[in-house]
């Protein structure tokens, strides 16, 4: 089993679709989780950073960590075409430079 | 925010050659760094953790003298591909923590092709 699972996709929606992405975790040990969006051939980008349990809204988007269930989530309000991405969770154990691991990756296409 | 700087973004070299590519971070201090691997339409695999002024210390079943790092100040970390062949091929993506607290920045990533 590993560590951090995540829906490959690809996820298909038309534009200004709410999208919902998710991640599930087996490692309790894990306090800090991230949500990055990667552009083809780019590097990733940070969008959402939250520690522990609990909600964070940024513009558009909104992150849930729920550790009871080890399950996390992205939002994404009123979806665009350049929106269309690949989506990558992450998460570090507790403290100083652990290293993250990542989810599989969701590419999501917002058509319009 | 902070931003990491890797250079150059696409390398194309002759096989048995050997390749270097550089990350910076332009805006803090960072005393690790980190180097990863991506294959196209996977996620990204931690290759090493890069810690200034030590060896670096490499994932489980990467080689050790192919890939050398290099971490000498607290801006710079370097990754050389050694003796590179087809199947190094790849993308290649650095990343430090931001000591402020946001989580990890990312470079851009270096396109590799080894012909």
């Amino acid at each position: 089993q590993k560590e951090v699972e995540q829906d490959p996709g690809p996820l298909s929606v038309p534009e200004g679709a709410i999208v919902s992405l998710n991640c599930t975790y087996s490692n309790s040990a894990f306090q800090y989780f991230m949500w990055y969006r990667q552009y083809s051939r780019k590097g990733p980008e940070l969008l959402m950073y939250t520690y522990s349990s609990g909600n964070k809204e940024d513009g558009r988007f909104t992150a849930q960590v729920d550790k009871s269930s080890k399950y996390i989530s992205l939002f994404i309000r009123d979806s665009q075409p350049s929106d269309s991405a690949t989506y990558l969770c992450a998460m570090s154990a507790t403290g100083g430079y652990n290293k993250l691991i990542f989810g599989a990756g969701t590419r999501l296409a917002v058509h319009p | 925010g902070a931003v990491v700087s890797q250079h150059p973004s696409w390398v194309i070299c002759k096989s048995g050659t050997s390749v270097k590519i550089e990350c910076r971070s332009l805006d803090f201090q960072a005393t690790t760094m980190f180097w990863y691997r991506q294959f196209p339409k996977q996620s990204l695999m931690l290759m090493a953790t890069s810690n200034e002024g030590s060896k670096a210390t490499y994932e489980q079943g990467v080689e050790k003298d192919k890939f050398l790092i290099n971490h000498a100040s607290l801006t710079l970390s370097t990754l050389t591909v050694t003796s590179a062949h087809p199947e190094d091929s790849s993308f290649y993506i650095c990343s430090a923590r931001d000591p402020r607290g946001s989580g990890y920045t990312f470079g851009s990533g270096t396109r590799l092709t080894v012909v």
